[in-house]
């Protein structure tokens, strides 16, 4: 059982729809960041966010971190086919960052 | 300039051998990083250094044996390679220690064990 639940694990929309991630626990964490990966590449981070009920937003993506630091949420308007890529959730816990699965998520022109 | 280089790229050996993979960074971090990449794509801490000073080490077996000669490098030497040492290897680097630290990443090192 993993520590950080992410759905959906694969996403397949057209451009220009919305969409949202979800990142979920049963566990409290002390920051939760969400990182981009693209193949063959590492993972790129998108936003941190530490204080519960921490709203971010970078462009067309908004980011959630949940009042009681146990879940988070990522949000994209009017997707585009760049929004294409792998997207993970990262929880600090204790001393180190745990990671979701990972949603895989396809934007079609 | 890359910030994160690691090398080589694509590693493919025998099972038994023992192989390396290097790490560097240029952005004057004090903290570095392995990661393991399942093929579902499931991201795992194994080893943490800051400073050159061992601080995580996630359960990982004695076959991996980190080393950081300085605070810019981080390698990963790997002794009798198995079948489910398979995996992307990717080092990261953190500017301190602290989970809310940003993680920069390098390209990854694919292994893969005949």
């Amino acid at each position: 059982t993993q520590l950080l639940e992410q759905s959906p694990q694969f996403l397949s929309i057209q451009e220009g729809e919305n969409l949202t991630v979800y990142c979920n626990s049963s566990s409290v964490f002390s920051s939760l960041q969400w990182y981009r990966q693209e193949p063959g590449e590492g993972p790129v981070l998108l936003v941190t966010v530490v204080t519960g009920g921490e709203v971010k937003k970078l462009k067309r993506l908004t980011f959630q971190f949940g009042d009681a630091r146990k879940d988070s949420s990522l949000h994209i308007t009017a997707a585009q086919p760049g929004d294409t890529g792998l997207y993970l959730c990262a929880g600090g816990y204790g001393n180190k960052l745990v990671f979701g699965a990972g949603t895989i998520l396809r934007v079609k022109s | 300039d890359t910030a994160v280089s690691q090398t080589p790229k694509y590693l493919v050996t025998q099972m038994g051998n023992d192989k390396s993979i290097k790490c560097e960074q240029n952005l004057g971090h004090d903290t570095m990083y392995w990661y393991k990449q399942d093929s579902k794509k499931f991201l795992k801490i194994m080893f943490s250094y800051n400073n050159k000073e061992l601080i995580i080490n996630e359960t990982v077996p004695n076959r991996f044996s980190p080393k950081s000669p300085d605070k810019a490098h981080l390698n990963l030497h790997i002794n009798s390679l198995e079948l489910g040492d398979s995996a992307v290897y990717f080092c990261a680097s953190s500017p301190y220690f602290g989970t809310n630290q940003p993680q920069h990443f390098g390209d990854g090192t694919r292994l893969s064990i005949l």
